[in-house]
C-alpha cells in the first residue's frame, strides 16, 4: 500500500523566486492538506483540496497557492519567496467521509531560500 | 491562549517508566483529537487518535480525553529509548474542520 509521497526532497531557492512542490496522497484517499513546519514548532495548516477545489485555507498570504489534479495528487506553489518561507512543506492525506478526519504526512520537502 | 497548548519540554523518563505527555485545547466543540510522533528530521508519524471522552488504548499507548476540562494526554508504558522524539498533538476544530496542531513536547527517554 503506497503511502503519501512528496517530491522533491530537498530545494535551494533564492529569494524572490518561485516553487512548486508535490503530493500523491495515500492510495485510496481523496483529500490533500498542505502544512508548513518551521523549525522547532508544530506544523501550520497552509489549506485544503478536496475534488480539485481549496475547501479550507489557513492564515497565509496569496502568494501561496496550489492545485489538486483529478487523481488526487496536489501542488503547492510559492511565488516571490522570502526567507521566512525557509521550512518543511508538509502533505498530508485523508478520506473526506465518515467522522475519522485521520491524515497520513508524507515524507516532506524541505526548502531553504536563500 | 493558543488554540493547543504542549509544555515544551524537554521530558526526560527513565526507560521502563510511564511517560505522560499533556494537551490541552481552547476549542469548546472540538470533536476529534490525534498524537502525532516525529522524529528529529522526519515526517510526523500518527500513532492514537482519540473522539469520545475516556480511555483509548493501543499497544504501550494510552490516549485519554476529557472534553469537559479541555485536555488530551498521551501515556507510554514501558517507554523505550526508541520513544525519544517530539510528540505533536492535533484537534480537529469544531467550527470549520480544521486540524489546529500544538508545537510539540521533545520526551527523552533515559537508558
Amino acid at each position: 500500500d503506497a503511502g503519501v509521497t512528496q517530491s522533491p526532497t530537498h530545494l535551494i531557492k533564492t529569494r524572490g523566486q518561485q516553487v512548486t512542490l508535490r503530493c500523491s496522497p495515500k492510495s485510496g484517499h481523496d483529500t490533500v492538506s498542505w502544512y508548513q513546519q518551521a523549525l522547532g514548532q508544530g506544523p501550520q495548516f497552509i489549506f485544503q483540496y478536496y475534488e480539485e477545489e481549496e475547501r479550507q485555507r489557513g492564515n497565509f498570504p496569496d502568494r501561496f497557492s496550489g492545485h489538486q489534479f483529478p487523481n488526487y495528487s496536489s501542488e503547492l506553489n510559492v511565488n516571490a519567496l522570502l526567507l521566512g518561507d525557509s521550512a518543511l512543506y508538509l502533505c498530508a492525506s485523508s478520506i473526506n467521509r465518515g467522522s475519522s478526519y485521520e491524515q497520513y504526512f508524507g515524507p516532506g520537502t524541505r526548502l531553504t531560500v536563500t | 491562549q493558543k488554540e493547543v497548548e504542549q509544555n515544551s519540554g524537554p521530558l526526560s523518563v527513565p526507560e521502563g517508566a510511564i511517560a505522560s505527555l499533556n494537551c490541552t485545547y481552547s476549542d469548546r466543540v472540538s470533536q476529534s483529537f490525534f498524537w502525532y510522533r516525529q522524529y528529529s528530521g522526519k515526517s510526523p508519524e500518527l500513532i492514537m487518535s482519540i473522539y469520545s471522552n475516556g480511555d483509548k488504548e493501543d499497544g504501550r499507548f494510552t490516549a485519554q480525553l476529557n472534553k469537559a476540562s479541555q485536555y488530551v494526554s498521551l501515556l507510554i508504558r514501558d517507554s523505550q529509548p526508541s520513544d525519544s522524539a517530539t510528540y505533536l498533538c492535533a484537534v480537529r476544530r469544531g467550527r470549520d474542520d480544521k486540524i489546529i496542531f500544538g508545537k510539540g513536547t521533545r520526551l527523552h527517554i533515559l537508558p
